[in-house]
């Protein structure tokens, strides 16, 4: 049974660029979450993706945006990077409906540093 | 105020040792909660769903006190490899968004 992927693991961009995460979810889920982990931090919503809609955002500027395809893979998209960008995004998939439906699982990460 | 609020530790304790966090939410409208292990630069891991009722694994027990709004994680009888970062999260009613506290620090030693 496959988790949850992503990728790239690593990224180093510098300000002013844009950077595209990927992630597909595990096996049979179908919502794809966004966290935004920064050094000591607990990880931050960032937004959730549903049928291929964005469903619920959270405080996070325009400049974060995303996508959801059919086969309920996900990217997060950051258009002019901050260094206070940088951070561990983490991409976390559940299910909308069942028994397990409130429970997510995050994906390994993609630490991106700002520089 | 934090709306999940943990005491970031750390706790040091020793192999054997019986070790309590707790982890108390602001929001009455919380719903479900949850425990996440997180080793250093990882991901989280969910460790276990706490329910109304607590709930028990092996040498982890959670537990929910609503009136009070707190969970609580007791781990008995630590191992080295509990050593990682426990980070409690919440969802409310009707939302999938988890809201994090910012970790308990364990370190387990010798």
């Amino acid at each position: 049974d496959a988790g949850v992927t992503q990728s790239p693991t690593h990224l180093i961009k510098t300000r002013g660029q844009q950077v595209t995460l990927r992630c597909s979810p595990k096996s049979g889920h179908d919502t794809v979450s966004w966290y935004q982990q920064a050094l000591g931090q607990g990880p931050q919503f960032i937004f959730q993706y549903y049928e291929e809609e964005e469903r619920q955002r959270g405080n996070f500027p325009d400049r974060f945006s995303g996508h959801q395809f059919p086969n309920y893979s996900s990217e997060l998209n950051v258009n002019a990077l901050l260094l206070g960008d940088s951070a561990l995004y983490l991409c976390a998939s559940s299910l909308s409906f069942g028994g397990d439906a409130d429970t997510q699982y995050f994906g390994p990460g993609t630490r991106l540093t700002v520089l | 105020r934090k709306e999940v609020e943990q005491d970031p530790g750390p706790f040091n304790v020793p192999e054997g040792a019986t070790v309590a966090f707790n982890c108390t939410y602001s929001n009455s409208a919380s719903q479900s909660f949850f425990w996440y292990r997180q080793d250093c630069r990882k991901e989280p891991k969910l460790l276990m769903s706490v329910y109304s009722s607590g709930n028990e694994d092996g040498r982890f027990t959670a537990q929910l006190n609503r009136a009070s709004q707190y969970i609580s994680l007791l781990i008995r009888d630590s191992k080295l490899s509990d050593s990682a970062t426990y980070l409690c999260a919440v969802n409310h009613y009707n939302t999938d968004k988890l809201i994090f506290g910012t970790g308990t620090r364990l370190q387990v030693f010798p």
